[in-house]
């Protein structure tokens, strides 16, 4: 099984910063990982796919890049409401996991 | 507008059962592969089953082989999860989740599971 490690687990910011996010997989799962961020009392929201696709609807200030078991999610400027839970998620094969995640949160 | 609406979610004693449902509507329900998601209270995500268009592949994690069966009415637009000999770390919000070939791109607001004596 693949297994997600996430870093930092917190990382503390305030809006107008560039956050960046790691995810990191235990074997190559070439450009098959998404994101998602959750916001409190709420369900995840699908952000990025294959590495580097933003979904529908989500701004271009979140981006994602890396392939093969290193990969970053940027957001070039926090806004309010981007202060979240990040997952990072992989479908190489099953069974599909997710990274632990990370909270950004306001400084 | 898509939406998924998940019921059952109850709670229960250890060693007992519950059957989650989720209603679809807004997308071809018949063309689109499904997930059954779990959040523990205060914890992260993890994968529990799913299931492919028409019902003829299923998958589940490890920990529930066995116990949870994962299936699909698409005449109703219904996905169900039958859950037993349930324990107390399958407790958690359950969410019914569309797969969308890449990800995960639509998600229901979560059923509660407690199993507690």
């Amino acid at each position: 099984e693949i297994v997600l490690t996430q870093s930092p687990a917190t990382l503390s910011l305030p809006p107008g910063e560039r956050a960046a996010l790691s995810c990191r997989a235990s074997q190559s799962v070439g450009t098959y990982l998404a994101w998602y961020q959750q916001r409190p009392g709420q369900a995840p929201r699908l952000l990025i796919y294959d590495a580097s696709n933003r979904a529908t609807g989500i701004p271009a200030r979140f981006s994602g890049s890396g392939s093969g078991t290193d990969f970053t999610l940027s957001i070039s400027s926090l806004e309010p409401e981007d202060f979240a839970v990040y997952y990072c998620q992989h479908r190489n094969n099953w069974p599909f996991s997710f990274g632990p995640g990370t909270k950004v949160d306001f400084k | 507008e898509v939406q998924l609406v998940e019921s059952g979610g109850d709670l229960v004693q250890p060693g007992g059962s519950l059957r989650l449902s989720c209603a679809a509507s807004g997308f071809t329900f018949s063309s689109s592969a499904m997930h059954w998601v779990r959040q523990a209270p205060g914890k992260g995500l993890e994968f529990v089953s799913a299931i492919n268009s028409n019902g003829g592949s299923t998958y589940y994690i490890d920990s529930v082989k066995g116990r949870f069966t994962i299936s699909r009415d698409n005449s109703k637009n219904t996905l169900f999860l039958q859950m037993g000999s349930l324990r107390t770390e399958d407790m958690a919000v359950y969410y019914c989740v569309r797969w969308n070939s890449y990800g995960l791109d639509y998600w229901g607001q979560g059923t509660l599971v407690t199993v507690s004596s």
